[in-house]
């Protein structure tokens, strides 16, 4: 079956801009999590979705933003964008919330640059 | 605060060897345990958990040992190949892994021919 697909794979954007990413977790999935890789920080929680509502939250500003449709399918927001949020953003999805015993499925990320 | 430590950015072993990667948690309330493997440009895949409840939990080449009085776990792989050159990120979670995941910023491993 198909595995969480995440669009746009690779994105730049100007200071200022905003920019919405895309999630198509694995049929059949409810619960999809966004999370943000930095070399610096390693992978930090951004949010996560179960039946189209905001479950969790992770401690970022609030110019992040997500959310779910019907369908499972999630978008995450970002708005005036900073150099910072220059990174690779995974999206994992899940039967039910949290990893369980099979762990996340991860896709494979859109890797944002911002100039 | 970090808190999933993976105190060794890299690891370098020849093949055929073990390799075992080390991971620290401050959290108590911690009690689920994976370990994820990511090459680049691909998102991280699942490798190995292990639920408080256990000290040990394999799966073919690769074995998770938790001791929860030290708060420590570590992933031993055996032997080591090539492919299996990644970085390997350890990450928890609480409620039997029902929450988010805390992960640790990654040892890169490096498997030597």
């Amino acid at each position: 079956k198909a595995g969480v697909t995440q669009t746009p794979r690779y994105l730049i954007k100007t200071r200022g801009q905003q920019v919405t990413l895309s999630c198509s977790p694995i049929s059949g999935h409810r619960s999809v999590s966004w999370y943000q890789q930095t070399p610096g920080q390693g992978l930090q929680f951004l949010f996560e979705y179960f039946s189209e509502t905001q479950r969790n939250k992770g401690n970022f500003p609030g110019r992040f933003s997500g959310r779910q449709f019907s369908n499972s399918r999630s978008e995450m927001n970002v708005s005036t964008l900073e150099l910072g949020d220059s990174a690779l953003y995974l999206c994992a999805s899940s039967l039910d919330p949290g990893p369980s015993n099979y762990g996340y499925t991860f896709g494979s990320g859109t890797r944002l640059t911002v100039v | 605060d970090q808190q999933v430590k993976q105190n060794s950015p890299s690891l370098s072993v020849q093949e055929g060897r073990i390799s075992i990667l080390n991971c620290d948690y401050t959290n108590s309330m911690f009690d689920y345990f994976l370990w994820y493997k990511k090459y680049p440009a691909e998102g991280p895949t699942f490798l190995i958990s292990i639920s408080s409840i256990k000290d040990k939990n394999e799966d073919g080449r690769f074995t998770v040992f938790l001791n929860k009085s030290a708060k420590h776990l570590s992933l031993h792989i055996v032997p080591s190949q090539p492919g299996d050159s990644a970085v390997y990120f350890c990450a928890a979670s609480p409620q039997g892994g029902s929450e988010k995941l805390v992960f640790g910023k990654g040892t890169k491993l490096t498997v030597n021919p």
